[in-house]
């Protein structure tokens, strides 16, 4: 049972280079979501989608782009990575529930560095 | 809008000994949900507890119990018998406006340490 899956787990850009981060989750849940985690912040979220072809913005979504073409797929883009896209990036997702009975179950992370 | 506060950025405890992570929460929604993760040094973030807004109960899972004071806005993690593993960062959360899971809020985070 692979659950969330994200790739890569590490990389390093140069500003103004774009880049794509993979998610994918294999437990058919509609909800996914994408986070980041800077020192002393704990995480916020960037984008998110309740379902295949629906997507909204979180907190911090300027700089990401995201699309939702199938339920298992979640790609977040960087359009032109700046040294403030330092991060880690969690993705998450869950089933449509509210309020939820269960866990959002989060990827193992991906570490950007942009120089 | 939903707001998680964590006023301790370190607790420590000594192995064995009980220890209680506070999380107050901020909302206006009548139903939400309310989640503790903890992270450990190797960065991946793993569920520890979940309580609903409408749960009468407080929820307990194995060592970990939340001590949910409603009127308080308050949902502070409860660890019994410390271990040595405990060791982390420990985030609260809560679900979103419309309630669900898609949009969480998480607090700043607590480091705990457990001394041996």
């Amino acid at each position: 049972n692979a659950g969330v899956t994200q790739t890569p787990k590490f990389q390093v850009l140069k500003t103004g280079q774009s880049m794509t981060l993979q998610c994918a989750q294999d437990m058919n849940h509609e909800y996914m979501s994408w986070y980041r985690q800077d020192p002393g912040m704990g995480l916020r979220l960037i984008h998110y989608s309740v379902g295949a072809g629906i997507t909204d913005q979180g907190e911090v979504p300027n700089g990401y782009n995201v699309s939702r073409s199938t339920t298992e797929d979640f790609p977040l883009r960087l359009l032109s990575a700046a040294p403030s896209q330092t991060s880690v990036y969690f993705c998450a997702s869950s089933y449509r529930e509210i309020p939820p009975t269960g866990e959002l179950f989060f990827g193992e992370g991906s570490r950007l560095t942009v120089l | 809008a939903q707001k998680i506060t964590q006023t301790q950025p370190g607790m420590f405890v000594q192995e064995k000994e009980a220890v209680t992570l506070d999380c107050t929460y901020d909302t206006s929604d009548q139903s939400y949900g309310l989640f503790w993760y903890k992270q450990p040094s190797s960065g991946e973030m793993i569920f520890l507890i979940y309580q609903g807004s409408y749960d009468e109960q407080n929820a307990t899972e194995g060592r970990y119990s939340l001590n949910f004071q409603k009127a308080r806005k308050s949902a502070n993690l409860v660890i019994s018998a410390s271990q040595l593993g405990d060791s982390a960062m420990y985030f609260c959360a809560m679900t979103g406006t419309r309630g669900g899971s898609e949009k969480l809020v998480f607090g700043k985070g607590t480091k705990l340490t457990v001394n041996p």
